[in-house]
């Protein structure tokens, strides 16, 4: 069973719009840690957000917050104000196990953001 | 912020050739280093767990002999793929943490594209 499911291929927005990356996760570990990366065309892995599975709030940062529904186990990356530079790929990524202990990541197969003009 | 350096960026190389791939932390000490393959509008996988002055942890599927993984200091890690065939064509990417470090803080190479002819 896949440990990370994003289930958009692709999206479009419009420039200056809000747009919704959606990722549900799987484990059994009650410690974990939830990521999101942003994949430009040149390949680099930029580190945009994180969640932890004991977080009592939602996290952010500058125009990405993550919507952590514990319950559904979802992790869903909301990015305000789209900005052409936004256009690349993103992908969701889950740690399982405390952070001082394992740093492997498990990645979704991402999705591919267009900011439209 | 922390940077990872990773070069080559590109490398093509006739199939049976070996290539090296260096993974370095510039200003910080890490001593696990993470080796990711990524295939064409895929996901990236782990292939192995790289701890300074240990063997490399691999994970499963991935061949121990034909990419040899040597974390030999704080803040070098190589990848060597041997005798490559152009299946081995893909994009490798590293990461680096630190220990004592939360995952939020875990950074990655900019990757090198390897086309085996």
């Amino acid at each position: 069973a896949q440990k990370i499911t994003q289930t958009q291929p692709g999206m479009f927005v419009q420039e200056k719009e809000a747009v919704t990356l959606d990722c549900t996760y799987d484990t059994s570990d009650p410690s974990y840690g939830l990521f999101w990366y942003k994949q430009p065309s040149s390949g680099e892995m930029i580190f945009l957000i994180y969640q932890g599975s004991y977080d009592q709030q939602n996290a952010t940062e500058g125009r990405y917050s993550l919507n952590f529904q514990k319950a559904r186990k979802s992790a869903n990356l909301v990015i305000s104000a789209s900005q052409l530079g936004d256009s690349a790929m993103y992908f969701c990524a889950m740690r399982e196990g405390p952070g001082d202990s394992s740093y492997k990541l498990i990645f979704g197969s991402g999705t591919r953001l267009l900011v439209r003009p | 912020g922390a940077v990872v350096s990773q070069h080559p960026s590109r490398v093509i190389c006739k199939s049976g050739t070996s290539v090296k791939i260096e993974c370095r932390s510039l200003d910080f000490q890490a001593t696990t280093m993470f080796w990711y393959r990524q295939f064409p509008k895929q996901s990236l996988m782990l292939m192995a767990t790289s701890n300074e002055g240990s063997k490399a942890t691999y994970e499963q599927g991935v061949e121990k002999d034909k990419f040899l993984i040597n974390h030999a200091s704080l803040t070098l890690s190589t990848l060597t793929v041997t005798s490559a065939h152009p299946e081995d064509s893909s994009f490798y990417i590293c990461s680096a943490a630190v220990g004592g470090v939360t995952n939020e803080k875990l950074f990655f190479g900019s990757g090198t594209q390897l086309s085996v002819l």
